[in-house]
């Protein structure tokens, strides 16, 4: 099994720009969940999906991000414009719920920078 | 609401025992868990324990659980050096399909 799977693992780029952040869960998972982490904020939930549907996205910053998942097998985050208070550690993380057991398993994450 | 609670730092010297701890809020939690997060990498399942349960002991981990006080430790025996990392609680508050983090506590292991 191969895991969450990010990409990229690391992004620099300038105020202003488009970036999307893609993600692939474990095969067989239902949710998909995407984080944020900052030394200031700690890990935040951004958004999480249940069979490919946004259940809740209360922790997205603002209408400069959004997210999809259009098949069970594919999910991205984009920020669109961005701005240096987006860098951060992003994570992605699949999960499937059974029997009340919410197990979650993380990718490796996508340190972004934004100059 | 919904909180979960670490202190920020433990530091051990190697070969002690460290003990993590962690209070919750929502005392319908099915499970609780124990995520490890080394630098640079994700976060890293540990290990968890039903909430009808007392204690889980999984070779040099031991998690004990206080439902009364909604209270979650995690017993590292033996510390070693690759045990430095953070360690994140989280609950599974029920009929919710997601978990709540604590803000982790970084473990220092000095020799």
């Amino acid at each position: 099994d191969a895991g969450v799977i990010q990409s990229p693992r690391h992004e620099v780029t300038e105020m202003g720009q488009e970036v999307t952040l893609r993600c692939k869960p474990i095969s067989g998972h239902n949710s998909l969940f995407w984080y944020r982490q900052t030394m200031m904020r700690g890990l935040e939930l951004l958004i999480y999906f249940n069979n490919n549907v946004p259940i809740d996205d209360s922790g997205m910053p603002e209408d400069r991000f959004s997210a999809k998942m259009p098949n069970a097998s594919f999910s991205t985050l984009k920020i669109q414009p961005s701005e240096p208070r987006d860098s951060a550690v992003y994570f992605c993380a699949s999960s499937l719920m059974a029997g009340g057991k919410e197990t979650q398993y993380f990718g490796p994450g996508t340190r972004l920078l934004v100059l | 609401g919904e909180d979960v609670e670490q202190s920020l730092f433990l530091s051990v010297r190697e070969g002690d025992s460290s003990v993590i701890n962690c209070t919750y809020t929502d005392s319908s939690s099915t499970y609780l868990y124990w995520y490890k997060q080394e630098p640079g990498a994700g976060l890293q399942l540990l290990t968890y324990i039903f909430s009808n349960m007392d204690m889980k002991q999984d070779q040099r981990l031991t998690v004990l659980l206080n439902k009364k006080d909604k209270h979650l430790s995690l017993r590292i025996a033996d510390t070693q050096t690759g045990d430095s990392a953070i360690y994140f609680c989280a609950e599974n508050p029920g009929g919710y399909n997601k978990l709540i983090f604590g803000a982790g506590t970084r473990l220092a292991v000095h020799p």
